[in-house]
């Protein structure tokens, strides 16, 4: 059964430091979502692709956030500098364009330790 | 703007037993999807169920089924006959009816602990 790939699992890094994470989206699906789950909350949707172009990016912190697909499959989210707030879980999801309204379907998660 | 409330942080039920987790919310918007997802331990986020708000016929799925009162802005999850693999993390989840933008709104959850 396909699935959403994420890497790396766990990272652990200084404040200050930089940080990226992967995300390989199920073939087919147009739709990637990045979102955040700091413990004990719900996620919240950092960035949102089309492909390649963005759809909604409001939630996400410019200033040290960024987000790219360049090619409209793999999506890389980076960090930098990474702040003792950012210590949370960063789930990526994909859809089918013309899947189940809200279906999304979740990698396992990278999560992040700032210390 | 969206809320969504789970005020259940945690719960348990004995395994082969019934149990309802509650959700409630809050819109502007008359037409709009509800979910619910699972989030087991160490593994991905699943969907469990939805409800399209413009139908008033509750969603069942298996042994889980949903009690929507949308006048309210009520809308709960039933687990019937509880197994150990339901044990997770449910997440109740809001979207707004629009074309493009999947954007879920979560709750804060409620961690399900189904007892042997």
């Amino acid at each position: 059964e396909a699935e959403v790939a994420q890497s790396p699992r766990y990272k652990i890094t200084e404040k200050s430091q930089a940080v990226a994470f992967w995300c390989d989206p199920i073939s087919g699906h147009a739709t990637l979502y990045w979102y955040r789950q700091i413990l004990g909350q719900g996620p919240e949707l950092l960035v949102q692709f089309q492909d390649e172009s963005v759809v909604d990016d409001s939630q996400l912190p410019k200033d040290r956030f960024s987000a790219e697909r360049l090619k409209g499959v793999d999506s890389t989210l980076k960090i930098q500098p990474a702040e003792l707030g950012d210590s949370a879980m960063y789930l990526c999801a994909s859809s089918h364009q013309y899947g189940i309204p809200g279906e999304l379907f979740f990698g396992e998660g990278s999560r992040l330790t700032v210390l | 703007a969206q809320t969504v409330t789970q005020s259940q942080p945690e719960m348990s039920v004995q395994e082969a037993e019934t149990v309802t987790l509650s959700c409630t919310y809050d819109t502007s918007e008359s037409n709009y999807y509800l979910f619910w997802y699972k989030q087991p331990p160490s593994r991905q986020m699943i969907l469990v169920i939805r409800q399209e708000a413009y139908k008033q016929q509750n969603a069942t799925e298996n042994r889980f089924s949903v009690n929507f009162q949308k006048a309210a802005k009520s809308f709960s999850l039933k687990i019937s006959d509880s197994q150990l693999g339901d044990t997770a993390m449910y997440f109740c989840a809001f979207m707004k009816h629009q074309t493009g933008a999947n954007n879920l709104f979560f709750g804060t959850g409620t961690r399900l602990t189904v007892i042997p």
